[in-house]
C-alpha cells in the first residue's frame, strides 16, 4: 500500500507567488514523523522542514509552512514568494517506528515545481 | 568539508559483475541510511545501520544486495552480480541519533550503471 502519495507530479508557479505541494500519508501509528525535502537538479537532498504528529502548531521555517491536518492526513508543504532558485522536485517524507525496533523513512514520489519568471 | 560523502560518484559496470559503493558519514554520527532512486522516481528505503547493526534488512531488493558497517563509520554497499535494473543513484544519509524527529544528511549519490 503506498504510504506517502504526492498527486502533482508537476507544478508550475510564478515568480513572488505563493504555491502548495500536497502530500498524503497513511499509517496506524500514532507516533510518526513528517518531513519535506528539496532535491536541485545537482542531486542532493536538502532538509526543508520538520513536523511531528504531536505537535499541536503547524511548522514554519522561513517561507516554507507545513499545513498540518491529522484528521485528513495530509502536510501540505507551502511555499510564499516564489524565487526562481525554488525550482526543484519536492519530496514529502514520513518516519515511522520499525517493528524490529528503529525507525524507517517513507519517500513519496516527488513533485517538480517549476518557477515562471 | 564535513558532510556525507560517498565513493565513487559513478560506476559504471557490466551486468553480473559485482559492485562496492562506500559511504563516509558525518563524524559522529550513529544511525546510517542507504536509498535507491530511480531514475525519476522517488527515494526506496533500503537499509538503516544504528552503529554497527541494521536491524532490518527487509527492504534490501534481493539477496545479491548486502550492507555493513564497521566501527560505527563507514558503510559499503555490495550487490553482486548486478542486473540492468540495479541502475539507479544510491543515496546515503546519516544523522546524530534516532528517533521521530530526525534530520538526515544526505551524500552526493553514487550513480549505478549497469549495461
Amino acid at each position: 500500500a503506498q504510504k506517502i502519495t504526492q498527486t502533482q507530479p508537476g507544478m508550475f508557479v510564478q515568480e513572488k507567488e505563493a504555491v502548495t505541494l500536497d502530500c498524503t500519508y497513511d499509517t496506524s501509528d500514532q507516533s510518526y514523523g513528517l518531513f519535506w525535502y528539496k532535491q536541485p537538479s545537482s542531486g542532493e537532498m536538502i532538509f526543508l522542514i520538520y513536523q511531528g504528529s504531536y505537535d499541536e502548531q503547524n511548522a514554519t521555517e522561513g517561507r516554507y509552512s507545513l499545513n498540518f491536518q491529522k484528521a485528513r492526513k495530509s502536510a501540505n508543504l507551502v511555499i510564499s514568494a516564489s524565487q526562481l532558485g525554488d525550482s526543484a522536485m519536492y519530496f514529502c517524507a514520513m518516519r515511522e517506528p520499525f517493528n524490529t525496533g528503529g525507525f524507517k523513512t517513507i519517500f513519496g514520489a516527488g513533485t517538480r515545481l517549476f518557477v515562471k519568471a | 568539508g564535513a558532510g556525507v560523502s560517498q565513493s565513487p560518484s559513478n560506476k559504471v559496470t557490466e551486468k553480473g559483475k559485482d559492485v562496492e559503493l562506500r559511504c563516509d558519514p558525518i563524524s559522529g554520527h550513529t544511525a546510517l541510511y542507504w536509498y535507491r532512486q530511480s531514475l525519476g522516481q522517488g527515494l526506496e528505503f533500503l537499509i538503516y545501520f544504528q552503529g554497527n547493526s541494521a536491524p532490518d534488512k527487509s527492504g534490501l531488493p534481493s539477496d545479491r544486495f548486502s550492507a555493513e558497517r564497521t566501527g560505527g563509520s563507514v558503510s559499503t554497499l555490495t550487490i553482486q552480480r548486478t542486473q540492468q535494473e540495479d541502475s539507479a543513484v544510491y543515496l546515503c544519509a546519516s544523522s546524530l541519533r534516532t528517533g521521530l524527529r530526525e534530520t538526515q544528511y544526505f551524500g552526493p549519490g553514487t550513480r549505478l550503471l549497469v549495461l
